[in-house]
């Protein structure tokens, strides 16, 4: 079965770049949309974007201006940017499948793959 | 933003007990709704898509109703391992939000 995994470093400064990857091991990365999704400590989930296999993305516009997602179908991975990084951004950051099925004459869009995730501090 | 409110916060519930949580949406997302589940330490797990879909694997005492604004999670009879916290997700239409999420604990 599918399995994702991330990675990436675990503590970033402030101001700086955090780049983290996620391997699709398991199961091709075409024909399937990706996402980013964060939970900071104590807080709830929050979606951070999406990249289709080809390459068109989407973001939440609260972060939109600092985030960047890519996709490489060579490695089989995707990856995320969050530059200006601020101690808001200290998270466990997870990888997911963002999957869909036809029904009802729609298409409906889930989340049916997670990584385990990685806890991102933004400390000097 | 469409707003996701999930009822209760937190709810304290026993072995065998039937629960629901409820999700209402600022606005329709007809039924563009779906439930995780997440455990402390572990990655979230995919329980109901559409509303009302469950996920393969998931056990039948999971189950989703609602469209429009109003939906609700129910736990026919609980087990050991339910006790989690819950989120709803709206997919109508980006950014694809969560609810606040409802810890269901041990009574």
């Amino acid at each position: 079965q599918v399995q994702l995994q991330e990675s990436g470093p675990g503590l970033v400064k402030p101001s700086e770049t955090l780049s983290l990857a996620c391997t699709v091991s398991g199961g091709s990365i075409s024909n399937y949309y990706w996402s980013w999704i964060r939970q900071p400590p104590g807080k709830g989930l929050e979606w951070i974007g999406y990249i289709s296999y080809s390459g068109t993305s989407n973001c939440n516009p609260s972060l939109k201006s600092r985030v960047t997602i890519s996709v490489d179908r060579t490695k089989n991975q995707f990856s995320l940017k969050l530059n200006s990084m601020t101690a808001a951004d200290t998270a466990v950051y997870f990888c997911t499948r963002f999957a869909r099925s036809y029904g009802s004459g729609s298409y409906y869009y889930y989340l049916d793959v997670w990584g385990k995730g990685t806890a991102v501090t933004v400390s000097s | 933003d469409i707003q996701m409110t999930q009822s209760p916060s937190s709810l304290s519930a026993s072995v065998g007990d039937r629960v629901t949580i409820t999700c209402r949406a600022s606005q329709s997302i007809r039924t563009y709704l779906n439930w995780y589940q997440h455990k402390p330490g572990k990655a979230p797990d995919l329980l109901i898509y559409a509303a009302s879909s469950l996920q393969s694997g998931v056990p039948s005492r999971f189950s989703g109703s609602g469209s429009g604004t109003d939906f609700t999670l129910t736990i026919s009879s609980l087990q050991p391992e339910d006790f989690a916290t819950y989120y709803c997700q709206q997919s109508d239409s980006s950014p694809y939000t969560f609810g606040q999420g409802t810890k269901l604990e041990i009574k």
